[in-house]
């Protein structure tokens, strides 16, 4: 069965620096997703993406995150300047046309 | 309330005994889909209803959707240990985008 493949699993980084999470949905899907889940809380939404740009973004979303599909194949997520609260697990999510989400095993992302 | 919370937020069961978890929305929905995820992992996709549909059955699960009370309910018949984990509901409520809305979440455990 096709799968949503995310890496790495675990990212620790300092607060400051600048992290990528990768993605690589599955190969015929249109929408993409980035969700997140603080330990112990709901699973958030971050932004969806379509058709090479973002379709809708949530709040959390702000000027430090950014999404890109660079090569029609990979779709990563960038903090750029991590912050403590930025501490989660972050999940990549594709769609494709008929409906049905699959979900990556997520990234942990710890900022110290 | 928030859109989508469950209820109850923890659920202890013996093994072969049945866990029902509720779940209710605020907004009109598209969809409304089942999630389990095991501790610190990832998100794995249960059971979808439509806003048309009342009920569904998926091997062991059951869900129903009550639209009028913008609720709907996850049942698991003869529970397993390996049942043991957290279970979300999430909606949809945009055509198009699609973003999901995850509930609070319910911690099933069951005890052997």
């Amino acid at each position: 069965e096709p799968e949503v493949t995310q890496t790495p699993s675990h990212q620790v980084t300092q607060m400051g620096q600048e992290v990528i999470l990768r993605c690589v949905p599955i190969s015929n899907h249109l929408y993409f997703y980035w969700y997140r889940q603080i330990l112990g809380q709901k699973v958030e939404f971050l932004v969806s993406f379509y058709n090479n740009e973002i379709s809708e973004k949530s709040e959390i979303f702000d000027d430090q995150f950014s999404v890109e599909r660079p090569d029609g194949s990979n779709f990563t997520l960038k903090i750029r300047s991590t912050k403590l609260e930025d501490s989660a697990m972050y999940f990549c999510a594709s769609r494709g046309r008929r409906y049905g989400y699959t979900f990556g095993s997520g990234t942990r992302l710890t900022v110290v | 309330s928030q859109q989508g919370e469950e209820d109850p937020q923890a659920l202890s069961i013996q093994e072969g005994e049945n866990a029902t978890m509720n779940c209710s929305y605020k907004t009109s929905i598209n969809n409304l889909q089942w999630y389990r995820q095991n501790s610190g992992r990832g998100l794995v996709h249960l059971i979808l209803i439509r806003s048309n549909e009342r009920e569904k059955h998926s091997g062991r699960l059951r869900v129903t959707l009550d639209t009028s009370k913008k609720s709907s309910s996850l049942l698991i018949t003869a529970s397993r240990a390996a049942d043991t984990a957290s279970y979300f509901c999430a909606t949809d409520a945009n055509f198009g985008n699609e973003k999901l809305t995850f509930g609070t979440g319910t911690r099933l455990t069951i005890i052997p």
